[in-house]
């Protein structure tokens, strides 16, 4: 089984920041890495798909880099609506794994 | 627009069964697979279960295999999770979520059901 370490666990942050959370894969997994926000009560949502490639209608403050074992979503300038748990998810082998999550707090 | 919709959670005895269902419109549901996805509660994601478009192909997490079966109705636009044998660490909210086919992401999600195990 693959299992995704995402770092960090929770991150308080003033908005216009920039946020960095990280994924690290045990084992390379290419670029099959995907990024889901889940705001609290919410269901998540998909924002980034294979490591870095942009889903419509998520804003594009919202970027993804990496691959191999070593994952990156970076916020650009956090708006107060970004408070929210912050997932990823590996689809290269089964089982499908998530990472842990990063919760990202507005401060 | 894509819509999901769960129903069939509640709370159900250790050893019970429950079965959920995934109501699916807005999109052509036999053009995609689907996934079971659950959330402990104050916990993270895991995944579950994983159907084919045809239902021809069937996985499952080894926490749920040989209790839980994953099945759709493409007539229907339905998707399926009957749960047996049920326990404590089963309760969740639980996802229905859908994959493009050849692609690995999860696009779309369900609100969600709660299923709680608990004498």
């Amino acid at each position: 089984e693959i299992v995704l370490t995402q770092s960090p666990d929770f991150q308080s942050v003033t908005p216009k920041e920039k946020v960095t959370i990280t994924c690290r894969a045990s084992q390379s997994i290419g670029s099959s890495l995907h990024w889901y926000q889940q705001k609290p009560d919410q269901s998540p949502k998909l924002l980034i798909k294979y490591a870095s490639q942009s889903i419509s209608g998520v804003p594009s403050r919202f970027s993804g880099s990496g691959s191999g074992t070593d994952f990156t979503l970076t916020i650009n300038s956090l708006e107060a609506e970004d408070a929210a748990a912050y997932y990823c998810h590996q689809s290269s082998s089964l089982p499908l794994t998530f990472g842990g999550g990063t919760k990202v707090e507005i401060k | 627009q894509v819509q999901l919709v769960e129903s069939g959670g509640g709370l159900v005895k250790p050893g019970g069964s429950l079965r959920l269902s995934c109501a699916a419109s807005g999109f052509t549901f036999s053009d995609y697979y689907m996934s079971w996805i659950r959330q402990a509660p104050g916990k993270g994601l895991e995944w579950v279960s994983y159907i084919s478009s045809s239902g021809s192909t069937i996985y499952y997490a080894d926490s749920v295999k040989g209790r839980f079966t994953i099945s759709r109705d493409n007539a229907k636009n339905s998707l399926y999770l009957q749960m047996n044998s049920l326990r404590a660490e089963d309760t969740a909210v639980y996802y229905c979520a859908r994959v493009p086919i050849y692609s690995g992401q999860f696009d779309y999600w369900g609100q969600g059901t709660l299923v709680t195990v608990s004498s």
